[in-house]
């Protein structure tokens, strides 16, 4: 089992839908919970880091479960740009605070 | 600033030949990595430094080894290519711990023959 699993999706959806991703995470050491935003053939960019009471940002609300071990992202009014893959990242506690990273999922946003 | 640079940006090998891939930054961060991208799968840490002088391991170190002697670069050595090592291979650095942003180089794309 992948420590940290996503559905890779795509996920193709119309613009101005709202559209959700859930990533679930095995190690219960886990410390904190990000978001990456990876375009086609490019590197990973920070979105948002998901914090316990979760956040918000624009239109990306990030939630954090502990007890079932997921976290969720949420995007509203999805906008052509926001077509990306989205990569589910976990800090666990150790020797380094290992990242570990989700195989992501890919969003398609069409007109 | 420029960030996190990586050359080159593709590179084409035959088995069993050695090659560096270079990765500099210029933000003054202490923490930098390597990782590898392969399809279905998540980026996997090959090796790491928290500081010019310190490196170890990541999750796939075999095959690669690394050094740092600035705060700047930290390259990444292919011993003697292997087909398993064709990956996109992305270079990372941040303001001290993992646990901060990861500012990601434009990546490596290598194939090995």
């Amino acid at each position: 089992r992948k420590e940290v699993e996503q559905d890779p999706g795509p996920f193709n959806v119309p613009e101005g839908a709202t559209v959700a991703f859930n990533c679930t995470y095995s190690n219960s050491a886990s410390q904190s919970f990000f978001w990456y935003r990876q375009d086609c053939r490019k590197e990973p960019k920070l979105l948002m880091s998901v914090y316990s009471s979760g956040n918000e940002d624009g239109r990306f609300t990030a939630q954090l479960n502990r007890a079932s071990q997921y976290i969720s992202l949420l995007i509203r009014d999805s906008k052509l740009s926001d077509s990306a893959t989205y990569l589910c990242v976990v800090k666990v506690s150790g020797g380094y605070n290992k990242l570990i990273f989700g195989a992501g999922t890919r969003l398609a946003v069409h007109p | 600033n420029a960030g996190v640079t990586q050359t080159p940006k593709f590179q084409v090998l035959k088995t069993g030949q050695s090659m560096t891939l270079q990765c500099a930054q210029d933000m003054n961060h202490e923490y930098m990595s390597w990782y590898r991208q392969d399809p279905g799968m998540g980026l996997r840490l090959i090796h790491y430094s928290v500081g010019a002088g310190i490196t170890d391991q990541g999750e796939v170190p075999n095959g690669y080894n690394v050094s740092r002697s600035t705060t700047e670069d930290f390259p990444l050595r292919l011993l003697s290519a292997a087909p398993s090592q064709t990956s996109v291979y992305f270079c990372a650095s941040s303001y001290r711990l993992a646990g901060n942003e990861q500012f990601f180089g434009p990546g490596t794309r290598l194939t090995v023959l």
